[in-house]
């Protein structure tokens, strides 16, 4: 299977726990996003990897969370002392530069008691 | 400040009939759209894209249109079948940015 993956699928964690996600992109694209899903909305935009370059952070992504692509192949989305808010599911996303498309994983759904 | 709605969060089609889902958005600067479909527990997948340049574009049972005057998009699935029952998302970008604005979703229930 050549898609993005995403691990683990699913996490419960109490507040105020650390939690990480990993994502794995295509392995030709250079451009990795991170998104995040809640009930009843679409995917709102995080941060956005061009290789190992972190070039775009949301309003979203506060001071808890922190996301990194050291070799600009895998990423992770780490978030500190969760909240309840925190509650979704996050998204990875990946592209090559030319193209438009940006291709999903399956997501982690992430549940803070 | 949603930028790109989808107004209808449901529709129910019966199998072999057209299905239409509807997206409009506010940003005179989206320049490229893609739809998507998401099933439970899933990532949304891609289906469809169109950029600004054009006003329709077809991919076997799925099409989709571009009103620029109007800022709406439309997804025009010929014929339904009951495997298309999923959630719809529209999405859309800037020229200058990196990032997709996705819409709230449309249900789509195909009925056998």
């Amino acid at each position: 299977d050549t898609g993005v993956s995403q691990d683990p699928r699913h996490k419960i964690t109490k507040r105020g726990q650390n939690v990480t996600f990993r994502c794995d992109p295509i392995s030709e694209h250079n451009r990795l996003y991170w998104y995040r899903q809640t009930l009843g909305q679409g995917p709102e935009f995080l941060t956005y990897f061009q290789n190992e370059a972190q070039l775009e952070k949301s309003r979203l992504l506060s001071d808890r969370f922190s996301a990194e692509r050291p070799k600009g192949s895998f990423s992770t989305l780490e978030i500190q002392r969760t909240e309840q808010g925190d509650s979704a599911m996050y998204l990875c996303a990946s592209s090559f530069q030319v193209q438009e498309t940006q291709y999903f994983g399956p997501g982690t759904r992430l549940l803070v008691l | 400040d949603q930028q790109v709605k989808q107004n209808s969060p449901s529709l129910s089609v019966q199998e072999g009939r057209i299905s239409i889902l509807n997206c409009d958005y506010t940003n005179s600067m989206f320049d490229y759209f893609l739809w998507y479909k998401k099933y439970p527990a899933e990532g949304p997948t891609f289906l469809i894209s169109i950029s600004s340049i054009k006003d329709k574009n077809e991919d076997g049972r799925f099409t989709v249109f571009l009103n620029k005057s109007a800022k709406h998009l439309s997804l025009h699935i010929v014929p339904s079948q009951p495997g298309d029952s999923a959630v719809y998302f529209c999405a859309a970008k800037g020229v200058s940015g990196n990032q997709f604005y996705f819409g709230t979703g449309t249900s789509l229930t195909v009925i056998p």
